[in-house]
């Protein structure tokens, strides 16, 4: 089955800095990569997510990349608040609305103000 | 977008007992999933809610230690039967708003087992 592995663990920026989250995925035939946010004691919202018909998306502050001959992808976030502070998930799916997502393990993502 | 609710938001429960818990969307939605995060883990998924049929369970959930219902497009529960300390964990209720592949989840309900 898919294995997604998901590094740093934890991540501390300054305010404004740029923070990058990486994650690799083993099943070549996975072709939608969301990305979702888990702030304190809430449940994990969708922030972006990408499929494997386009390399780049952006919305805002947030971008994902897609390297599908590596099979890794990434979060950027610019310009960081403290609010960005959270943990964050990526996932991948073998097939685009079949919702069975393998989650990465989360990054903690603490910005200094 | 819609709302996701469910209930309870946490609890504290007794070995042995079980628990069940609501989830209910203010729109009609066709795929609606149980997923569980144990503390300070990723998540996994449970079982897919079906509308009027049996759940459908990944690998190492069962029907009887996670009985689900789906009565209608807006309410499903899951219920955590014979609870052990190894079952506290928050259980999220995720559902396909639109029909467009993209999961959303409620805020999840927080359960310690004592």
């Amino acid at each position: 089955g898919e294995n997604v592995e998901q590094h740093p663990s934890t991540l501390s920026v300054q305010e404004g800095d740029s923070a990058v989250i990486k994650c690799t995925y083993s099943d070549s035939a996975s072709n939608y990569f969301p990305w979702y946010k888990q702030e304190l004691g809430k449940g994990p919202q969708l922030i972006i997510d990408i499929r494997s018909n386009v390399g780049e998306k952006k919305d805002q502050r947030i971008a994902v990349t897609l390297n599908k001959t590596a099979k890794h992808f990434s979060l950027h976030i610019t310009e960081t608040q403290p609010e960005d502070s959270a943990v964050y998930f990526c996932a991948a799916s073998i097939k685009w609305g079949n919702y069975k997502l393998t989650f990465g393990k989360g990054t903690l993502l603490t910005v200094n103000p | 977008s819609a709302v996701i609710s469910q209930k309870p938001s946490r609890d504290i429960c007794q070995r042995g007992t079980s628990l069940t818990i609501q989830c209910q969307v203010d729109s009609q939605v066709t795929m609606m999933f149980w997923y569980r995060q144990q503390p300070g883990q990723s998540l996994t998924l449970i079982a897919t809610a079906n509308q009027g049929s049996e759940a459908t369970y990944e690998s190492g959930f069962v029907i009887d230690k996670f009985p689900i219902s789906r009565p209608n497009l807006t309410f499903s529960t899951l219920t955590v039967s014979n609870m052990s300390p190894e079952d506290s964990s928050i259980y999220l209720c995720s559902v396909d708003i639109a029909s467009t592949g993209e999961l959303f989840f409620g805020e999840g309900s927080r359960l310690t087992v004592l």
